[in-house]
């Protein structure tokens, strides 16, 4: 089955700091991925579309200059949010979207949870 | 944009068949239906994606109408561990937006 792969699983950081969540789809190569965010007890909110080769496309509400998409490769997207605050703490979930017989599929990561303190 | 709607939560007991109907009226005619589970802490997991019919694998089966505009997902036998949430995405070119998903509890 297809295996999409984000590091780390966890991450802490300080308040102001910058920090890099990596999504990589390892069996299979994908020109678009997903950025989503989740609170707790409640659905998949997406931020941003990343397209391999350009610029991501955000959501309405979410700031592109705090949280950067850069996808450089067909099977590698990050996500990094930028001057970090405590408000950032959260669950990230990417996905990367294989296309086979069926049409598209999207594929998920184990999810990043984000603590900022 | 499609949208979905699907029932906020269910109860079941273990080995039931558990059916989760979602509505997608505003499918397009690309876009293909497909069901997630996700447990807490987790990514979602990809259970079954179809087009119409009916499809079948060895976890779930999926049963979408002629018309398309609804879908149900059938989980045969459950059990404590199929515990999770459940969502329905109806894909289309490039944007995937989630509805509110089913939270499923299967008691014993």
């Amino acid at each position: 089955g297809a295996v999409v792969s984000q590091h780390p699983s966890w991450v802490i950081c300080k308040s102001g700091t910058s920090v890099k969540i990596e999504c990589r789809s390892l069996d299979f190569q994908a020109t678009t991925m997903f950025w989503y965010r989740q609170f707790p007890k409640q659905s998949l909110m997406l931020m941003a579309t990343s397209n391999e080769g350009s610029k991501a496309t955000y959501e309405q509400g979410v700031e592109k200059d705090k949280f950067l998409i850069n996808h450089a490769s067909l099977t590698l997207s990050t996500l990094t949010v930028t001057s970090a605050h405590p408000e950032d703490s959260s669950f990230y979930i990417c996905s990367a979207s294989r296309t086979g017989q069926s049409g598209n599929t999207i594929y998920f990561g184990e999810g990043s949870w984000l603590t900022v303190v | 944009l499609a949208k979905t709607t699907q029932p906020i939560s269910m109860d079941s007991y273990e080995g039931q068949e558990v059916n989760i109907t979602c509505s997608h009226n505003n499918i397009a005619t690309n876009d293909y239906i497909t069901w997630y589970q996700q447990f807490p802490s987790q990514g979602p997991r990809f259970i079954i994606q179809g087009y119409k019919t009916k499809v079948t694998n060895e976890v779930a089966s999926l049963f979408i109408p002629a018309d398309r505009k609804s879908s149900t997902l059938s989980l045969p036998r459950v059990s404590l561990s199929d515990t999770a949430v459940y969502y329905c995405l109806s894909s289309g070119t490039y944007k995937y937006i989630f509805g509110t998903g089913t939270r499923l509890k299967v008691l014993a």
